[in-house]
């Protein structure tokens, strides 16, 4: 149980472009969802939290119109990187969580903006 | 500030060695700690945290406030234990975030 997809799992794109990286609880509804940002060999960053059916809440130093977050349910949330550029390139991941329990990961998307 | 801290970047044993994996923290409140695997092309996943007392995998931790650790054991290493661990915090209150160490690769030789 408590099953998280990420899609897609790898994107290239090139610079100015989109993108659009989605968080799926499968097996449950998640009151929260996070979203982190992991360069090599580092650890994960916490970018944003989302909560379902409002705003997220950014981290310091997290550029919320550049990283636009979308919550539309319980299972569903979006990151979208607006008008990508090479230095956006890394690895995405998100959670989900329910309650107090632990939270859940995905499996990270790589993004390549040439 | 809250902040967790992993001193080893890699940690080497010989398969059948103990193997202890350093965590320590800072946080005014009552924290929540956890510790993450993240093995080889595999998303990360809970390991252990330290309200369920419970060993996993032989892996145990135990939460230390005198200290502010929350240190990895295990008495004897298998080789399928190399992976990325990591420690994370969780802050009291409704926020949840979680606040992660830099990381620890273990690595296990035959």
């Amino acid at each position: 149980g408590a099953v998280v997809s990420q899609h897609p799992s790898w994107v290239i794109c090139k610079s100015g472009t989109s993108v659009k990286i989605e968080c799926r609880s499968l097996d449950f509804q998640a009151t929260t969802m996070f979203w982190y940002r992991q360069f090599p060999k580092q650890s994960l960053m916490l970018m944003a939290t989302s909560n379902e059916g409002s705003k997220a809440t950014y981290e310091q130093g997290v550029e919320k119109d550049k990283f636009l977050i979308n919550h539309a349910s319980l299972t569903l949330s979006t990151l979208t990187v607006t008008s990508a550029h090479p230095e956006d390139s890394s690895f995405y991941i998100c959670s989900a969580l329910l309650a107090n329990q632990p939270q859940h990961f995905g499996d990270g998307t790589r993004l390549s903006i040439l | 500030a809250q902040r967790v801290t992993q001193p080893e970047k890699l940690l080497s044993v010989f398969k059948g060695a103990p193997v202890e994996l350093k965590c320590n923290y800072s946080y005014s409140g009552s924290p929540e700690l956890f510790w993450y695997v993240q093995y080889s092309r595999q998303r990360l996943q809970l390991l252990l945290r330290h309200i369920s007392r419970e060993s996993i995998k032989g892996f145990t931790a135990d939460l230390n406030k005198g200290e502010t650790s929350f240190h990895l054991k295990k008495p004897f290493a298998q080789e399928e234990d190399s992976a990325m661990y990591y420690c994370a915090l969780r802050e009291s209150g409704a926020t949840n975030k979680l606040i992660f160490g830099t990381g620890t690769l273990l690595a296990v030789q035959p």
